[in-house]
């Protein structure tokens, strides 16, 4: 079956401490997007990719970096100037950046503090 | 700027009583409307949509929606609501033309037995 996949489900930083989040998608999709999660602000969008190669801020991006060298793949680094990382983060794709088609969501990366 | 508004954070129904989320949106232009259902440590999954055409739109699970522009709202409705049916639901809105996708904060409904 086609899907998302996000990898680590559950995830540990130190202090100063880069990770990075994987996310795969076997959808063919060609667009790509990283969203936090925190309880009660809904969805908040970090970045997002349209094609390989390209991809534009979202509404959150400081603290945060991203990489689109394949279409199936939109990996996201948390570095350690993102201050505040503990959130529940989810990626998504669609056909196409523009239009009517929804997103779909991968089953998310649970980030936590040590 | 579009933007998306859940009336209520938290909905408690009774097992087989009638489901009524609310959302309200702003727009410029024609929206396209989405609703997502979210289980605990899960992604989001689409319950349904609204593009062109119908204004009455079905999705999974037995959940409805009605796009209605004069009152700006694209409520989710589901006759009679099952135990199963607990979860968090997202309305999001995207504005024709436009590619950012913008999501509500969520309704988190309980269903009392």
């Amino acid at each position: 079956d086609g899907g998302i996949t996000q990898s680590p489900k559950y995830l540990f930083r130190k202090e100063g401490q880069n990770v990075t989040l994987s996310c795969e998608q076997n959808l063919n999709h060609d667009a790509m997007y990283w969203y936090r999660q925190d309880p009660g602000q809904g969805l908040r969008l970090i970045y997002y990719s349209q094609i390989v190669n390209d991809f534009q801020k979202g509404d959150i991006a400081e603290g945060y970096s991203v990489s689109r060298e394949k279409k199936e793949s939109f990996p996201l680094t948390v570095t350690s100037a993102q201050k505040n990382p503990t959130a529940f983060y989810l990626c998504a794709s669609s056909m196409k950046v523009w239009g009517n088609q929804p997103q779909h969501f991968g089953d998310g990366t649970r980030l936590s503090i040590l | 700027a579009q933007s998306v508004t859940q009336l209520g954070s938290h909905v408690s129904v009774s097992e087989g009583a009638l489901v009524l989320l609310r959302c309200n949106y702003s727009s410029s232009v024609p929206p396209y409307l989405f609703w997502y259902v979210q289980y605990p440590n899960q992604g989001l999954q689409l319950l349904l949509k609204y593009t062109t055409g119908a204004t009455l739109v079905k999705g999974i699970n037995g959940f409805e929606a009605e796009f209605k522009k004069s009152e700006t709202s694209f409520h989710l409705t589901k006759p009679s609501a099952h135990m199963s049916d607990a979860a968090e639901y997202f309305c999001a809105v995207r504005p024709f033309g436009n590619e950012k996708l913008t999501f509500g904060t969520g309704t988190r409904l309980t269903i009392i037995p």
